[in-house]
């Protein structure tokens, strides 16, 4: 089944424990994001990568870092976390930027 | 200006409403938009996407972009309580050198049984 696994669904941590949300699609995707949605905000891309070694930050980058050593693996990393990145993570892919998106399931992240 | 302006709602009809979900937007570079739908605690999936203006159905829904007054419609006919999510907007956008998709806020609709 074509799908983009997101882990863990859920995660409560603490300001400055580091993490990392992992990302893996099964459909040999070259463009893969990160966004999160936040009431009243909607979605907010903050990284993307093109391929394999080439990422770019997206509109809310500050605070995140990812990494695209393997075509399926893209994890967003968050070194140092804070409360106001408590939100709704979602990972994405698809063979082209400006074509149809599939998302994963969702990280519920809360930063305490 | 966003590039894509959406009705915020929430919107709340009963079952076999037709229902229009709207959004605007900004810049006329290029056509092609898209609907999402996402339930509670899922990711989006594509509803729908058109090139051009004019209307594309798709069984009960219905797609329809208006290019002179830069506003794109989803219309729902005989509405079902499993309609009931939230409906993104999406358009392409060329970004440095690269494009993306940009989205609404988002309309939540409740359909009624």
């Amino acid at each position: 089944e074509a799908q983009v696994t997101q882990n863990p669904r859920y995660l409560i941590t603490v300001t400055g424990k580091k993490l990392t949300v992992t990302c893996s699609q099964n459909m040999n995707h070259e463009y893969m994001s990160w966004y999160r949605q936040d009431p009243g905000l909607g979605l907010r891309q903050i990284y993307y990568s093109m391929n394999v070694e080439v990422t770019d930050k997206g509109d809310v980058p500050e605070g995140y870092k990812v990494s695209r050593k393997e075509k399926r693996n893209f994890p967003l990393i968050l070194e140092s976390p804070s409360p106001n990145q408590t939100s709704l993570y979602f990972c994405a892919s698809s063979f082209d930027p400006g074509e149809k998106l599939f998302f994963g399931s969702g990280t519920q992240l809360s930063v305490l | 200006q966003k590039e894509v302006e959406q009705d915020p709602g929430p919107l709340s009809v009963p079952e076999g409403a037709i229902v229009s979900l709207n959004c605007t937007y900004s810049n006329s570079a290029f056509q092609y938009f898209m609907w999402y739908r996402q339930y509670s605690r899922k990711g989006p999936e594509l509803l729908m996407y058109t090139y051009s203006s004019g209307n594309k159905e798709d069984g009960r829904f219905t797609a329809q972009v208006d290019k002179s007054s830069k506003y794109i419609s989803l219309f729902i006919r005989d509405s079902q309580p499993s309609d009931s999510a939230t409906y993104l907007c999406a358009r392409r956008l060329l970004q440095g050198g690269s494009e993306k998709l940009v989205f609404g806020k988002g309309t939540k609709l409740t359909v009624n049984p």
